[in-house]
């Protein structure tokens, strides 16, 4: 079975300091995407970054990028020169490619993210 | 941009209601999902719908139904509304075209069951 594990509740960071969010996760399809979003207190998910399985660069949109490591099934999001609106829940998610599931997400527990200034 | 609109940002109810959830976007989205959000559980997936009257359970169904009678509207149901049934729920929709697309979602529903 699919599984998403985001194994920190809660993480600090100085301002405009980079930080890594961890993600792990586990599947036994070869074709799948993962995905990260923010959330922030307001409650509305933000969607930041895709990576694809069959990627060969890793994903990068302006300070997200994503640290994909295939064989450790890891999906690592850093974000590079924190600012304090970066202060938000992020969670991992991921789908099977296969569009007969319905393009469903399996999400991580999340991690809060708590920038310092 | 996607919009999807859910009904109400906060709504308290009393145990043994029926309760409806709605939500709506407008990007012709095939693909309509609801997810329940609860702390350190991340968000899990209730129900959804691929097409119009078409509709899957999630991983936690039980207590809980939807309906979708028209593209950009799906609806959850809660038949009678328990304490235990007091969340954030979050409803999202999906262009169902490459595998790269991100599921939008609204801004979340705070329900409160007494």
């Amino acid at each position: 079975a699919q599984k998403i594990t985001q194994t920190q509740p809660g993480m600090f960071v100085q301002e405009k300091e980079a930080v890594t969010l961890d993600c792990t996760y586990d599947t036994s399809d070869q074709s799948y995407g993962l995905f990260w979003y923010k959330q922030p207190s307001s409650g509305e998910m933000i969607f930041l970054i895709y990576q694809g399985s069959y990627d060969e660069q890793n994903a990068t949109e302006g300070r997200y990028s994503l640290n994909f490591q295939k064989a450790r099934k890891s999906a690592n999001l850093v974000i590079s020169a924190s600012q304090l609106g970066d202060s938000a829940m992020y969670f991992c998610a991921m789908r099977e490619a296969r569009w007969n599931q319905g393009g469903k997400l399996i999400f991580g527990q999340g991690t809060e993210l708590s920038v310092k200034p | 941009d996607v919009k999807v609109t859910q009904s109400s940002r906060y709504l308290v109810k009393r145990t043994g209601e029926k309760v409806f959830l709605e939500c709506v976007q407008d990007m012709d989205h095939e693909n309509m999902f609801w997810y329940r959000q609860d702390p350190g559980l991340g968000l899990r997936l209730i129900y959804f719908s691929y097409d119009v009257k078409m509709k899957e359970k999630g991983d936690i169904p039980e207590g809980y139904s939807v309906s979708r009678e028209k593209k950009e509207r799906f609806s959850l149901i809660l038949e009678s509304a328990s304490t235990n049934q007091t969340s954030m729920y979050l409803c999202a929709s999906l262009l169902r075209t490459e595998a790269s697309q991100p599921q939008h979602f609204g801004d979340g529903t705070r329900l409160s069951i007494l």
